[in-house]
């Protein structure tokens, strides 16, 4: 069965390091998402992203964050200047559309990876 | 008002038991619900969708009800394998899914 894919599991950085997390989305998905969850809170949207541009973006994403698609399978989550409170679980996800149309609005999760900011 | 509210729980229930979750959302939340399932420090699986109609998939059911802004996830028969936290979501029709905080599930033998 597809699956999304991410690396690392786990990055460990220190403070303003920049860091780039990286996640191959399924094959033939057009629809990109990363979300983050901090320990012990929720899942929260960070960004969409669709056709080489962000579709839509949350208060979260500011001007630390950017996302590309830099070739035909990855999918990457930028930060560049990382704080403390950046530490959590970021996920992403594909869909093959974010319309509901059959379940084709279903976004599939990678496992994630960690970001621990020291 | 949070957009998707759940109450967090734990549930803690024996094997066999019925178990239901609610879910609340404003109005600016969502117009498609889904249940999802997370395993800890896993990533969220998609359990089920839910319909006005409500759906049945096994022994789950969903049912969403907007007069009152309630969805509901019921499970029968719970196995110990159902221990996870069980997410409520919307989406908001443009792919940004709303995630609730979540409503941990405990089976116990």
């Amino acid at each position: 069965e597809p699956e999304v894919t991410q690396t690392p599991s786990h990055q460990v950085t220190q403070m303003g390091q920049e860091v780039i997390l990286r996640c191959v989305p399924i094959s033939n998905h057009l629809y990109f998402y990363w979300y983050r969850q901090i320990l012990g809170q929720k899942v929260e949207f960070l960004v969409s992203f669709y056709n080489n541009e962000i579709s839509e973006k949350s208060e979260i994403f500011d001007d630390q964050f950017s996302v590309e698609r830099p070739d035909g399978s990855n999918f990457t989550l930028k930060i560049r200047s990382t704080k403390l409170e950046d530490s959590a679980m970021y996920f992403c996800a594909s869909s093959e559309s974010p319309w509901t149309s059959g379940g084709a609005n279903e976004q599939f999760f990678g496992p994630g990876t960690r970001l621990t900011v020291l | 008002r949070k957009e998707v509210e759940q109450d967090p729980g734990p549930f803690n229930v024996p094997e066999g038991a019925t178990v239901a979750f609610n879910c609340t959302y404003s109005n600016s939340a969502s117009q498609s619900f889904f249940w999802y399932r997370q395993d800890c420090r896993k990533e969220p699986k998609l359990l089920m969708s839910v319909y006005s109609s409500g759906n049945e998939d096994g022994r789950f059911t969903a049912q969403l009800n907007r007069a009152s802004q309630y969805i509901s996830l019921l499970i029968r028969d719970s196995k110990l394998s159902d221990s996870a936290t069980y997410l409520c979501v919307g989406d908001n029709q443009g792919g940004k899914l709303i995630f609730g905080q979540g409503t941990e599930l405990s089976v116990k033998p």
